[in-house]
């Protein structure tokens, strides 16, 4: 079965310090993935998918087929990165598959 | 455009009764899909709806079913609540592509409190 494992509950980091949050899954074929955030008091919204290899608000994920990770990663952490942060594949664009999320703390 | 809407933001019922949630997708969305949130977790797909069939079912009991109208609107109705069945149930909206990488618009959620 499919699977998304996100191995860091909480991770906190100081402000203009690198970030990296972890996203390893579980398919042997080609799967999309995506990452999802999730702000304080609001709804749960598209970061970035890995077709479009953009940055978003200087996020950049890259998927890694042989390590199977898609980690999402930002050079400098900003206060206003703050949220809960969710991976998610899918195979056939019908079934999303989440991890159970990482909470990141950007210190001030 | 407001988005996905859902309704209602929160609810409190028994074991044993049954609950009806609502969506509206986001303007220009035809399909609805269904998320279960349990506290610590991610959300789960429930199931998902287009031309007001069900698409695609995850793993979940009969007890819960769904429904779409014709204006893309969609409802989520559990049976025979259980106490695990107290979670966050969250909508989501997209586009039918043959593109799998076309993404959701989630909703707020409703929060489901069984007692």
């Amino acid at each position: 079965a499919q699977r998304v494992t996100q191995p860091e509950k909480l991770l906190s980091v100081f402000k203009g310090a690198p970030v990296e949050l972890k996203c390893n899954y579980s398919y042997s074929g080609s799967p999309e993935l995506f990452w999802y955030v999730q702000y304080s008091r609001q709804r749960l919204q598209l970061l970035l998918r890995h077709i479009s290899r953009e940055s978003i608000k200087g996020f950049t994920a890259d998927l890694n087929k042989g390590e199977t990770s898609f980690h999402l990663k930002k050079p400098f952490a900003q206060e206003e990165d703050s949220a809960m942060y969710y991976c998610a594949l899918t195979i056939t664009g019908n079934q999303f598959y989440f991890g159970t999320g990482t909470s990141l703390t950007v210190i001030p | 455009d407001a988005g996905v809407t859902q309704s209602p933001t929160h609810l409190i019922k028994t074991r044993g009764q049954q609950v009806t949630l609502r969506c509206s997708p986001k303007s220009g969305h035809d399909t609805v899909s269904w998320y279960q949130q349990a506290l610590g977790q991610g959300p789960q797909f429930i199931f998902q709806y287009y031309e007001e069939e069900e698409r695609q079912r995850g793993n979940f009991p009969d007890r819960f079913s769904g429904h779409q109208f014709p204006n893309y609107s969609s409802e989520l109705n559990v049976n025979a609540l259980l106490l695990g069945d107290s979670a966050l149930y969250l909508c989501a909206s997209s586009v039918l592509s043959i593109q799998r990488n076309s993404p959701l618009h989630f909703g707020n959620g409703t929060r489901l409190t069984v007692t």
